[in-house]
């Protein structure tokens, strides 16, 4: 069965530093993966996805996600990070190739960007 | 309308008591996903609907839940008998159909407390 793990449940960094949000997954055949964004009290946000080719994904907001697929990670990344860029961050892998994306997500990490 | 509508945005209802939560997905979006976020957690995905049919619903937690379409728009999501564990935030998603890798579009969700 499809799954993804967050192993980080808070990440705490400098405005201005690099971050990175961890995941990983578990999938049988291809993963389609993706990354949300949840600022409080509001619904997700998508944020980028991995389908194929290049493993360096570029999203929106200046985020990108790097694709390994030796070590089934897919690590969320920014260069230099903003105040505004705290919120919760949701890692997720489609869940079926029946052609519909019900999507397997994470527990989610809460990013927070100190001034 | 320009995105995922749900109401009500948040409802406090008594033990035993029955509720309906709505969702208007995006116009001409056919796939509906209904999630459910408990507070802390990951979303937990509930049903799909493609069109006015659930082929998958998987994720309804018991025979409290049910989850009806019509007219491939909007979606009504019933607990019948709620209890304290049905607390959450129910998410609603949409997105076009055939998919091809697509992301999802959330709603802001629909916060129940129940007493």
């Amino acid at each position: 069965a499809q799954s993804v793990a967050q192993p980080e449940d808070q990440v705490n960094v400098a405005e201005g530093n690099p971050l990175t949000v961890k995941c990983t997954y578990s999938v049988s055949g291809n993963p389609y993966l993706f990354w949300y964004v949840q600022y409080p009290n509001r619904g997700l946000q998508f944020l980028l996805k991995y389908i194929t080719g290049d493993n360096l994904v570029k999203g929106s907001y200046g985020f990108e996600a790097e694709f390994n697929k030796s070590q089934t990670s897919f690590h969320l990344k920014k260069p230099s990070a903003l105040v505004s860029d705290s919120a919760l961050y949701f890692c997720a892998v489609r869940g079926t190739s029946g052609g519909y994306n019900k999507l397997i997500f994470g527990a989610g990490t809460r990013l927070a960007v100190h001034p | 309308g320009a995105g995922v509508s749900q109401s009500p945005s948040n409802k406090v209802t008594e033990k035993g008591k029955d509720v309906e939560l709505r969702c208007d997905p995006i116009s001409g979006h056919t796939a509906l996903y209904w999630y459910r976020q408990r507070l802390g957690q990951g979303l937990e995905f509930l049903i799909y609907f493609q069109g006015n049919s659930a082929p998958d619903k998987s994720g309804l937690p018991s025979d409290r839940f049910s989850a009806e379409r019509t007219g491939e728009s909007v979606s009504t999501l019933t607990i019948q008998r709620t209890q304290q564990e049905d607390s959450a935030v129910y998410l609603c998603a949409s997105s076009p159909w055939p998919t091809s890798t697509g992301e999802l579009f959330f709603g802001e969700g629909s916060r129940l407390t129940v007493l």
